[in-house]
């Protein structure tokens, strides 16, 4: 069975920074593409960036260019998203998505708030 | 930065069909923008029905399709049920970035 699990969010004050992580299981990790989503309360989803299989090609979109960086562990099966000036519109449920968008993790929450 | 535009509501009656867009500021869109659309219903994460354009996935009713419509991608229900009630997002291609619509709130009424 396919799982993602997302873990790391929590509350932090803007301008700090904050890890998360998005633990894979039940696939072949290594071949995959990958994606982080995020949702802010009440709103739209936002795709957030892309890391190819090797982690060779990466994207992110322009909200978060320059202050996250996406990469993963194929060894640990493991995908991180680093976060770095986070700001109050950061705040969001953040979501893992294998590939084409098949397979979502659960969510973790990130709250930016003084 | 391109913008991804869709209907921010529709209705449909139950065993009726309605047909949602996502078009893209930038011009028509095409099978290269590789369309997604997803199915999210609240305090869920979303649920993906279709990708690069028609494909299904095992879980996706066959009541749903998509398809390319006048410049726009489209999904398409046949034979609306009341479990298809929920926020229906698009998702573009762009060169390597993705973008999200705005969400259609489709109501089964």
């Amino acid at each position: 069975e396919v799982q993602l699990v997302e873990s790391g969010g929590g509350l932090v004050q803007p301008g700090g920074s904050l890890r998360l992580s998005c633990a894979a299981s039940g696939f072949t990790f290594s071949s995959y593409e990958m994606n982080w989503v995020r949702q802010a309360p009440g709103k739209g989803l936002e795709w957030v960036s892309y890391i190819s299989s090797s982690g060779s090609t990466i994207y992110y979109a322009d909200s978060v260019k320059g202050r996250f960086t996406i990469s993963r562990d194929n060894a640990k099966n493991s995908l991180y998203l680093q976060m770095n000036s986070l700001r109050a519109e950061d705040t969001a449920v953040y979501y893992c998505a294998r590939a084409h968008f098949d397979y979502w993790g659960q969510g973790t929450l990130v709250t930016v708030s003084s | 930065q391109a913008v991804v535009t869709q209907e921010p509501s529709l209705t449909v009656s139950p065993g009726g069909t309605v047909t949602l867009t996502c078009g893209s500021s930038t011009g028509a869109v095409t099978s290269g923008h590789y369309p997604y659309w997803f199915q999210q219903k609240p305090g869920q994460a979303p649920r993906t029905l279709i990708y690069d354009t028609s494909n299904k996935h095992s879980w996706t009713p066959a009541r749903f399709s998509g398809s390319l419509l006048g410049g726009k991608a489209a999904l398409t229900l046949s034979g609306a049920q009341p479990e298809d009630e929920a926020e229906y997002y698009c998702l573009l291609s762009y060169s390597g970035a993705r973008l999200f619509g705005g969400g259609t709130k489709l109501t089964v009424l």
